[in-house]
């Protein structure tokens, strides 16, 4: 059974820093992952999708990167901002099937 | 401009009830798909649909169901056999993978928050 897991599940940092969040899963048989934001109480903006063929894709201040062998994928965010405050969530989709498999995602808190 | 679109955004139950949960999408995408997102947990898959008058259970469909009539549409209803129904819900759509590795990017609506009262 696929599991992803996100590290840590939360974190505080103040503006301007780089940081970067982790997705760990553990069946490599993945067709694509997929990054997400959530803001409180509503639903979930794509960032960024990496199919499973490719190691990095950037959006922006965004980069995500994937190890399918490893079972890891980071997303990286420069030169962070208050506005970056939500909860960021990844995603796998299993090859062969059409569901989505969820971490429990990253509280980020961007202080001025 | 192109979308998926929830309704009601709050809905309140009574004991025993069933409640319908709206999910319309524009986007032309063949795929749908609902989630429950509760405090603490990862979004659970619900049910899922690949085609107009086909679905397929999730992991978590007991006292749920859902029909399929229209492309655009993917009503969720949440009858009196589910026990606990209070929780976030989230309706997707993506395009069927079949097109391709890029046409799977799921797209989310804004979420449907039901209460038990």
């Amino acid at each position: 059974k696929q599991e992803v897991t996100q590290i840590p599940a939360a974190l505080s940092v103040p503006e301007g820093e780089n940081l970067v969040l982790n997705c760990s899963f553990t069946d490599s048989a993945i067709y694509n992952l997929q990054w997400f934001r959530q803001d409180p109480g509503k639903g979930l903006t794509s960032l960024l999708l990496i199919q499973s063929s490719q190691r990095e894709q950037t959006s922006g201040r965004l980069n995500a990167s994937l190890d399918k062998s490893s079972g890891r994928s980071t997303l990286y965010i420069a030169a962070s901002q208050p506005g970056d405050s939500a909860t960021y969530l990844c995603a796998v989709r299993l090859a062969g099937f059409q569901k989505l498999v969820f971490g429990t995602g990253t509280r980020l808190l961007v202080s001025p | 401009d192109g979308g998926i679109t929830q309704s009601p955004k709050y809905l309140f139950r009574k004991e025993g009830q069933n409640v319908t949960l709206s999910c319309e999408q524009n986007l032309n995408h063949d795929a749908m798909y609902w989630y429950r997102q509760d405090p603490g947990q990862g979004l659970r898959l619900i049910y899922y649909s690949q085609i107009v008058n086909d679905f397929q259970k999730g992991d978590i469909a007991e006292g749920y169901s859902v029909s399929r009539e229209k492309k655009e549409s993917f009503p969720l209803t949440v009858t009196s056999a589910q026990k606990n129904p209070t929780a976030f819900y989230l309706c997707a759509s993506s395009i069927d993978r079949d097109r391709g590795p890029s046409g799977t990017e799921a797209f989310f609506g804004q979420g449907t928050r039901l209460t038990v009262v």
